[in-house]
């Protein structure tokens, strides 16, 4: 299967632990967007990557969060200090944007759970 | 900012029935796209649809349309001839080109046997 992965599908962790999330986007694909679900919510967006820049983040990526693609492959997400209010689905998605293209279509991985105790 | 808003939190019709899911938004630019996903239960997150704002043309894929008014800042979703397989939490998004997603609170559409 080549669409986009993340690692781990869910984690249960205590209030004030590190998380670390990984995903691993489509071959290829220079845009990779980290989103937060809540439940019963619509994705939120939290930051995106452009290869390994780091183009845009979100107010709700506060300064325990930090995300990173070093090699304009895959990236990580960590949360430190976690609280319970970071329960949620953390959702990745990889794009291929053309130089000067107008739109990019993102697909998305399957998620990773998070739920602090 | 640019907000997105589903009022119809939970919607439920016949298998075979159409049914049609609504959506607003709120933006003051001229160029945008607009999305519909579907997300299956545990499920990955799905393209349904997209609609160019330039375009006149409403947006179709096989049994999935889009009434899209421009000046009402509408974005309504059509499916025909419904199937188990929609059952699924479907969720209206904009985005202004290649930029993030916007994304509303969701509708989550059952497909009843």
């Amino acid at each position: 299967d080549t669409g986009v992965s993340q690692d781990p599908r869910h984690k249960i962790t205590k209030r004030g632990q590190n998380v670390t999330f990984r995903c691993d986007p489509i071959s290829e694909h220079n845009r990779l967007y980290w989103y937060r679900q809540t439940l019963g919510q619509g994705p939120e967006f939290l930051t995106y990557f452009q290869n390994e820049a780091q183009l845009e983040k979100s107010r709700l990526l506060s300064d325990r969060f930090s995300a990173e693609r070093p090699k304009g492959s895959f990236s990580t997400l960590e949360i430190q200090r976690t609280e319970q209010g970071d329960s949620a689905m953390y959702l990745c998605a990889s794009s291929f944007l053309v130089r000067g293209g107008a739109y990019n279509e993102q697909f998305f991985g399957p998620g990773t759970r998070l739920t602090v105790l | 900012a640019q907000t997105v808003t589903q009022s119809q939190p939970e919607m439920s019709v016949q298998e075979a029935e159409t049914v049609t899911l609504s959506c607003t938004y709120d933006t003051s630019e001229n160029n945008y796209y607009l999305f519909w996903y579907k997300q299956p239960p545990s499920r990955q997150m799905i393209l349904v649809i997209r609609q160019e704002a330039y375009k006149q043309q409403n947006a179709t894929e096989n049994r999935f349309s889009v009434n899209f008014q421009k000046a009402a800042k509408s974005f309504s979703l059509k499916i025909s001839d419904s199937q188990l397989g929609d059952t699924a939490m479907y969720f209206c998004a904009f985005s202004q080109g290649a930029q993030k997603l916007v994304f509303g609170q969701g509708t989550r559409l059952t497909i009843n046997p």
